[in-house]
């Protein structure tokens, strides 16, 4: 089973849609996670931690069942602007190292 | 807002030389780390850096590559003989603490031909 689990995308939606992303991660001793996003050709960007009672930020909401090691991301009112990869990314303690999935890709379109 | 800043942005070197990526982790940060990037590919981990030594490394970072904190400020990655396959963007990336969400630099495009 592969560390993090995103379906790839992409994720076609018009402007001001609401769009969910989901991510599974394998491993259970993960005790941190973060949603980034990344623009073609730049660096991954923190886009928000993800807490265990779930919380939100402007049009972001992110949710996180450890029972099921599942993450979520939600998107209202998507912009053209929200258009990137979404990367889940969990962190365990006993390591120092990031694990980045592929992503799932979103494009939003007029 | 604090940043981490990369030089040089684009490198180009033929295989077989010795590149430095140079980076500047945000001041009051004290974990370091490279990470590397094949177009098309996901991200992956090279190497973290505490307390002025390697903390972790992955399998990519085998003896041809290198790390130093030569003056408190400025962090590198040495890739002593370059190969094809060295082609890729390198991220440096710095976290205040643990519990942090890790700060990235613009990053590095070497092109190794």
């Amino acid at each position: 089973r592969k560390e993090v689990e995103q379906d790839p995308g992409p994720f076609n939606v018009p402007e001001g849609a609401t769009v969910a992303f989901n991510c599974t991660y394998s491993n259970s001793a993960s005790q941190s996670f973060f949603w980034y996003r990344q623009d073609c050709r730049k660096e991954p960007k923190l886009l928000m931690s993800v807490y265990s009672s779930g919380n939100e930020d402007g049009r972001f909401t992110a949710q996180l069942n450890r029972a099921s090691q599942y993450i979520s991301l939600l998107i209202r009112d998507s912009k053209l602007s929200d258009s990137a990869t979404y990367l889940c990314v969990p962190r365990t303690y006993n390591t120092d190292k990031l694990i980045f999935g592929t992503g799932t890709r979103l494009q939003v379109f007029p | 807002e604090p940043e981490v800043t990369q030089t040089p942005s684009h490198q180009v070197t033929q295989m077989g030389q010795e590149v430095i990526l140079r980076c500047v982790p945000i001041s009051n940060h004290l974990y370091f780390y490279w990470y590397r990037q094949i177009l098309g590919q996901k991200v992956e981990f090279l190497v973290s850096f505490y307390n002025n030594e390697i903390s972790e490394k992955s399998e990519i970072f085998d003896d041809q590559f290198s790390v130093e904190r030569p003056d408190g400020s400025n962090f590198t990655l040495k890739i002593r003989s370059t190969k094809l396959e060295d082609s890729a963007m390198y991220f440096c990336a710095s976290i205040q603490g643990s519990d942090y969400g890790y700060t990235f630099g613009s990053g590095t495009r070497l092109t190794v031909v």
